[in-house]
């Protein structure tokens, strides 16, 4: 595998569901994002991580919860979600905190019944 | 308040013609503006980028120019591939806000044969 892998791609869940997204990417970098893209609207960034360490939570709901076990590995933990949280949620990495340039994965598309 | 706007949700052109996407922000502390590219059920992919401190940058058929007294951006792709059909998003950042990347709402590049 290379660049940045998200299982699983599609996900359908009840508001009563818990579920977790899966990010890896194989870059070798040190900072990695949570980005949530709704229909019609920019992309918005919800978590950051460097080296592990989030750095950045952009007033996100506490239904979200992210978990960074290692540079390379990021969860989103999803837990008792509304219909307005379907979305396209992407996740990215950069080899830096301060590098403009993220590398994004294929993105998990939600749906939240 | 959306610092970055692209106005225009769709573009078609036809091939061999040239493509103009544009791209307005507000934030004059914006420094540093990236262009990304997606296809459909893949992630953002990086483009080409420019600096403040110029206000052209050339990549093959894709340059950027940046007019910072009217904070305005655009793309050109020159001549336009029906390769190039994809959702263009225009994306900037700034010192202050770190890797913090603002994005615009996207435009539907469509390039007829």
């Amino acid at each position: 595998e290379t660049g940045v892998t998200q299982t699983p791609r599609h996900l359908v869940m009840g508001m009563t569901n818990k579920k977790s997204l899966k990010c890896e990417q194989h870059l070798g970098h040190n900072a990695m994002y949570w980005y949530k893209q709704s229909a019609k609207k920019p992309l918005e960034l919800m978590f950051v991580y460097n080296f592990k360490e989030q750095t950045e939570n952009n007033s996100v709901p506490s239904r979200f919860s992210p978990e960074c076990p290692n540079s390379s590995h990021l969860f989103l933990h999803l837990h008792t979600l509304q219909p307005e949280d379907s979305a396209l949620y992407l996740c990215a990495s950069s080899p830096a905190l301060l590098s403009y340039e993220q590398y994004f994965g294929p993105g998990t598309r939600l749906t939240v019944t | 308040d959306q610092q970055v706007k692209q106005n225009s949700p769709s573009l078609s052109v036809q091939e061999g013609r040239i493509s103009i996407l544009n791209c307005d922000y507000t934030n004059s502390m914006f420094d540093y503006f990236l262009w990304y590219k997606k296809y459909p059920a893949e992630g953002p992919t990086f483009l080409i980028s420019i600096s403040s401190i110029k206000d052209k940058n050339e990549d093959g058929r894709f340059t950027v120019f940046l007019n910072k007294s009217a904070k305005h951006l655009s793309l050109h792709i020159v001549p336009s591939q029906p390769g190039d059909s994809a959702v263009y998003f225009c994306a900037a950042s700034g010192e202050t806000s770190g890797s913090r990347l603002t994005f615009g709402e996207g435009t539907q590049l469509t390039v007829n044969p």
